[in-house]
């Protein structure tokens, strides 16, 4: 089976770091995305990467390490504005997209 | 260019009923996604059709079924209704090649079953 992982909620202060962990196992790869979805709103594209190493997007980067399968998406200067959930997903062996649960972020004042 | 499009926004249906959802998605997307999302469950893949064949399947009973026409537009639909069926229901399309990217998710349906 498919099975991806990551926390279901982090809290962080305006201004700070934070990393968002996800471990996956699944019968094939080709590729892992990162989405940003607000409360209420569908989710959108943040981050893709199918070779290991960190891709940066301004604020955002992605990490990923195929043969641990893990990756982590890190995002910097936190704004209010980033308080949404992060879904993790990977794309298998047939192009099908598989999600994580999504990790819950509240940035505080 | 418009982003990919469901109808209807929201549904309120009963025991028993069916249901039919639309999608159209972005002009030049051959591959539609479908998805349920829950608060428990998360995203849930339901399936995908590429070029008017179902491609991938989720594990969903057969009362959930899709299909995809000539036009890359594609409808979803669930028979026999639940309570548990009530969710968001989104759809994604995306070029549907290998090695291209992200899919775009449209504002999804949501549906209440009562």
């Amino acid at each position: 089976g498919q099975n991806i992982d990551q926390p279901t909620e982090m809290t962080a202060t305006e201004g700070a770091i934070v990393q968002i962990n996800c471990t996956y196992q699944t019968s094939g790869f080709n590729g892992l995305f990162w989405y940003q979805q607000h409360a209420g709103e569908a989710p959108t594209f943040l981050s893709y990467n199918v070779l290991d190493g960190l891709e940066e997007k301004g604020r955002f980067s992605s990490f990923l390490s195929r043969s641990k399968g893990y990756s982590y998406l890190l995002l910097k200067e936190l704004q209010m504005k980033d308080s949404a959930s992060y879904l993790c997903a990977v794309r298998g062996e047939r192009q099908e997209f598989y999600f994580g649960s999504g990790t819950k972020l509240n940035v505080k004042p | 260019k418009a982003g990919v499009t469901q109808t209807p926004r929201y549904l309120i249906k009963t025991r028993g009923q069916q249901v039919t959802l639309s999608c159209s998605p972005i002009s030049g997307h051959r591959s539609v996604s479908w998805y349920q999302q829950t608060p428990g469950q998360g995203l849930q893949f339901l399936f995908e059709y590429f070029s008017e064949t179902q491609r991938n399947k989720g594990n969903f009973p057969g009362r959930f079924s899709g299909r995809q026409f000539s036009n890359s537009r594609s409808e979803m639909n669930v028979s026999t209704l639940e309570l548990g069926d009530s969710a968001l229901y989104l759809c994604a399309s995306s070029f549907g090649r290998e090695g291209l990217r992200e899919q775009f998710f449209g504002p999804g349906t949501r549906l209440t079953v009562l």
